[in-house]
């Protein structure tokens, strides 16, 4: 139990196009999704903290006209990558909260690639 | 605020030799700690998490790791080391608002 996808598993674009990945919880409800991002031999960098049903709260630092997120359901968040660039390429990286859990316990998808040419 | 220190960026171990790998915390109250595994263009998985109650967590694939309160430390530890092992490592501190913060990471390298 506890899977999460994310599609695609990688991605190639133009700069200048704009890209979406999902982010899926396969078997459970999750009421609160992460995203990440992680450069090339970096840690992984919260962007994002997507509650179902209300707006994306950013970290500081993080463009939210330019990394536009939508949790439309409980099983589903999305992360639109707008107006790509070459600095945009990473790996992005998702995670869901188990509704009901009473502590903090994320799963993890297992990332997507993007480069931006 | 809360921060998550590795010192060690490589490690290199012999298969067959035993592990520690070091992780500090910063973070105020009681931590929620976690050991994640990560393999080259993969995602994370989760070794063990320490929440509350004994501070010695056993995890998957015979790591274990011991929290520390006093030296704020929660170090990974594994006996013998398998060429499997080879990965990146992050140890991690989540807050009360679901809010995880990775270490830098340290990248394990197994000897034949």
């Amino acid at each position: 139990g506890a899977v999460v996808s994310q599609h695609p598993s990688w991605v190639i674009c133009k700069s200048g196009t704009s890209v979406k990945i999902e982010c899926r919880s396969l078997d459970f409800q999750a009421t609160t999704m992460f995203w990440y991002r992680q450069f090339p031999k970096q840690s992984l960098m919260l962007m994002a903290t997507s509650n179902e049903g209300s707006k994306a709260t950013y970290e500081q630092g993080v463009e939210k006209d330019k990394f536009l997120i939508n949790h439309a359901s409980l099983t589903l968040s999305t992360l639109t990558v707008t107006s790509a660039h070459p600095e945009d390429s990473s790996f992005y990286i998702c995670s869901a909260r188990v509704r009901g859990r009473s502590y903090n316990e994320q799963f993890f998808g297992p990332g997507t690639r993007l480069t931006v040419l | 605020a809360q921060s998550v220190t590795q010192p060690d960026i490589h490690i290199t171990v012999s298969e067959g030799a035993s592990l520690e790998l070091r992780c500090n915390y910063s973070y105020g109250a009681t931590p929620y700690l976690f050991w994640y595994v990560q393999s080259p263009g993969q995602g994370l998985q989760l070794l063990l998490k320490y929440f509350s109650g004994d501070t010695l967590v056993q995890g998957i694939k015979g790591f274990e790791a011991e929290f520390k309160r006093s030296q704020s430390s929660f170090n990974l530890r594994k006996p013998s080391v398998h060429w499997s092992d080879a990965a990146e490592y992050f140890c991690a501190v989540a807050d009360r608002d679901d809010k995880i913060i990775f270490g830098k990471g340290t990248r394990l390298h197994i000897l034949p």
